[in-house]
């Protein structure tokens, strides 16, 4: 079947030791979007890339830093996690084609990053 | 104020109940509207676009009133598989989906 695949599942890093997330994804979709969600809280958007372009949102702090190598691979980079940053990481992709895309996003599972 | 507000719940009902979510947006500029459906620790999938003519999928219905900026999901005939959270997503459509996810209204459906 088409996915999104995120990997891992669950990570554990240690206080301040950079950790990478990864997320590919089947689809051939133009669009990749990293979104934060804390615990009771709504999914953020932290930035996404169209194409190879990357877009930043404005309030994603400089500890959080994203590659995407080919269309089908996308990491976010944590470069110094915080217990703030303890949350599901969620990748999600879409198909944008010139101007308005009204086609829905396609979620991974998601990664549930924990600080010790 | 956040940009999309939804009645966070939850909201504790028998099976077979109708029950109703509602959700209104800020921002007028918004294209495109969704339900997304989040079960515990789970990512968010798409549950169904609303339309301004309303539109139903089976049990479920979600109306869009543009003027008032407000909408809507209505389930109907509750089943236990229906718990959930509901997330109410505006989609800003600024060339890409840039969706705005309210925090959602979470559902208990009891036997």
């Amino acid at each position: 079947d088409a996915m999104v695949i995120q990997n891992p599942r669950y990570q554990v890093t240690q206080f301040g030791k950079p950790v990478t997330l990864s997320c590919s994804q089947t689809l051939n979709h133009n669009v990749m979007y990293w979104y934060q969600q804390k615990s009771s809280q709504a999914p953020k958007l932290l930035f996404h890339y169209y194409d190879k372009d990357f877009n930043n949102e404005a309030d994603t702090p400089d500890n959080f830093q994203s590659r995407r190598p080919n269309t089908s691979f996308c990491f976010l980079d944590i470069r110094s996690p915080g217990l703030g940053d303890a949350a599901m990481y969620l990748c999600a992709t879409s198909r944008a084609v010139g101007g308005a895309s009204n086609q829905p996003q396609h979620f991974g599972d998601g990664t549930r990053l924990s600080i010790l | 104020r956040k940009e999309v507000e939804q009645d966070p719940g939850p909201f504790n009902v028998p099976e077979g109940a109708t029950v109703a979510f509602n959700c209104t947006y800020s921002n007028s500029a918004s294209q495109s509207f969704f339900w997304y459906r989040q079960d515990c620790r789970k990512e968010p999938k798409l549950l169904m676009s609303v339309y301004s003519s309303g539109n139903e999928d089976g049990r479920f219905t979600a109306q869009l009133n543009r003027a008032s900026q407000y909408i809507s999901l209505l389930i109907r005939d509750s089943k236990l598989s229906d718990s959930a959270t509901y997330l109410c997503v505006v989609n800003r459509d600024t060339g890409f989906q840039k969706l705005v996810f309210g925090t959602g209204t979470r559902l208990l459906v009891s036997p």
